[in-house]
This record gives C-alpha cells, sequence and structure tokens, in this order.
C-alpha cells in the first residue's frame, strides 16, 4: 500500500471549516484515498473515501487533486467534538485488506 | 445492533501468563481484523480473517495466535505474555464486498498491561 504523509498536529476555531491536508505522492491507479479518525481513547471511526472524484457526506468532503497524490478533509463547521486524530489512508479497498495507519493529524479543535 | 463488541475492556497480566481476547459483531461481515495500538502510534495489523475458516498474519503477528470461531467470533490469543505486548487492542469487522470500499467498523478496543 502506498504511504502517506500528514502534519502531526493543526489548531482550528470552533465553527471554522478544518482543512486537512494529506499527501499520497506514491498512490496507483486503482487505489482509495479514505479517512478515518479517533476520538480520544475510542476505536477509528470512518469518515469517508474517495478514488478521483470529489466525495461529500454529512461528515465531510475530500477534495483529490487532479494527479491523485494528494487529498484534503474538509470539516465544513468544526465543533469541538470533531476534536480526534485523523488518520488518511490509501489502499486498494474492497476485499479483505487490512487498514495501514501512519500517526495521522491530531486536530484540536479551539472555543 | 451492538455493532463490535470486545472484552474484556481492561486485563492485567504477568509475564509468562496467557489469555484469550474477545471480539464479536453482530452485522454479519465477512471479514475480522484485529490490531494493536502503541502509545502515540497508528493502529498496526496483527492478524486477519477474510471469511469463516481462514485467518492470515498481518504485519505484527508475532506472540499471537487467532481463531475464527464462527462469522461473528474471532479471538486473539495471547499464549505467554510479555510486556512488549502492553498494548491497547482493537478488533474491526466489514462486510467485504469485490469491486466497493468497505468501510471498517471498530470495536471500543481492550487494554492490556503485561507487568
Amino acid at each position: 500500500d502506498a504511504k502517506t504523509t500528514q502534519p502531526p498536529s493543526m489548531d482550528c476555531a470552533e465553527g471554522r471549516a478544518a482543512n486537512l491536508p494529506c499527501n499520497h505522492s506514491t498512490i496507483s491507479g486503482n487505489e482509495y484515498v479514505y479517512w478515518y479518525r479517533q476520538i480520544h481513547s475510542q476505536g477509528p471511526q470512518y469518515i469517508i473515501h474517495g478514488l478521483k472524484n470529489n466525495e461529500t457526506n454529512e461528515m465531510a468532503s475530500l477534495i483529490i487533486t487532479e494527479d491523485r497524490k494528494s487529498s484534503t478533509l474538509i470539516l465544513p463547521h468544526a465543533t469541538l467534538r470533531d476534536t480526534a486524530v485523523y488518520y488518511c489512508i490509501v489502499g486498494s479497498g474492497g476485499g479483505a485488506d487490512g487498514l495501514t495507519f501512519g500517526k495521522g493529524t491530531h486536530l484540536i479543535i479551539q472555543p | 445492533n451492538a455493532g463490535v463488541t470486545q472484552t474484556p475492556k481492561f486485563q492485567v497480566l504477568k509475564t509468562g501468563q496467557s489469555m484469550t481476547l474477545q471480539c464479536a459483531q453482530d452485522m454479519n461481515h465477512n471479514s475480522m481484523y484485529w490490531y494493536r495500538q502503541d502509545p502515540g502510534m497508528g493502529l498496526r495489523l496483527i492478524y486477519y480473517s477474510a471469511s469463516e475458516g481462514t485467518t492470515d498474519k498481518g504485519e505484527v503477528p508475532n506472540g499471537y495466535n487467532v481463531s475464527r470461531l464462527n462469522k461473528r467470533e474471532f479471538s486473539l490469543r495471547l499464549e505467554s505474555a510479555a510486556p512488549s505486548q502492553t498494548s491497547v487492542y482493537f478488533c474491526a469487522s466489514t462486510i467485504s464486498l469485490a469491486g466497493a470500499y468497505n468501510e471498517q467498523f471498530f470495536g471500543p478496543g481492550t487494554r492490556l498491561t503485561v507487568l
């Protein structure tokens, strides 16, 4: 699986949009980009995934660059409950592959 | 639906003791996983089971054994615990449909300390 690079930590003011970057320059053509988050001590939670197109769901938006070498997760109106470690992961999707986690980005929402 | 459940929530062992971590899911998922998470790190895959009756090693399988008891249950056994196995253990499951991305659902974790 391709590897990802994320900043170790970020701050964002409550109510503002949180933009979390991820570099995945070695991603291959059939690999998805997916995001999970882990709120303190809990199990990770799926947020969103994409292959080539931008995606939006009730939690977040995912913007993937045209060359697919980087992406940005956007939380449109961050709340204190969004404070968590966010993991950007690339992989083949489907099947039974396990996820390869890096250290993620610790997002802290400031009141 | 309870989702993915794990028992116990906490456990303290002495070096050399054995124990089994239990995991069950009620979502009729095909694939199940065991991960460990050390402080300040991401999760690492220990073992996985693509379907009932099959198991495969992940990134860090040494010192562990697994059993896929049935479609619902996937247990992780430490035969002779070592302090290096002090960690938080997460179980996960996914439906594993070919041709589509399948999100993994995680349990709440088991916090294990080996003295």
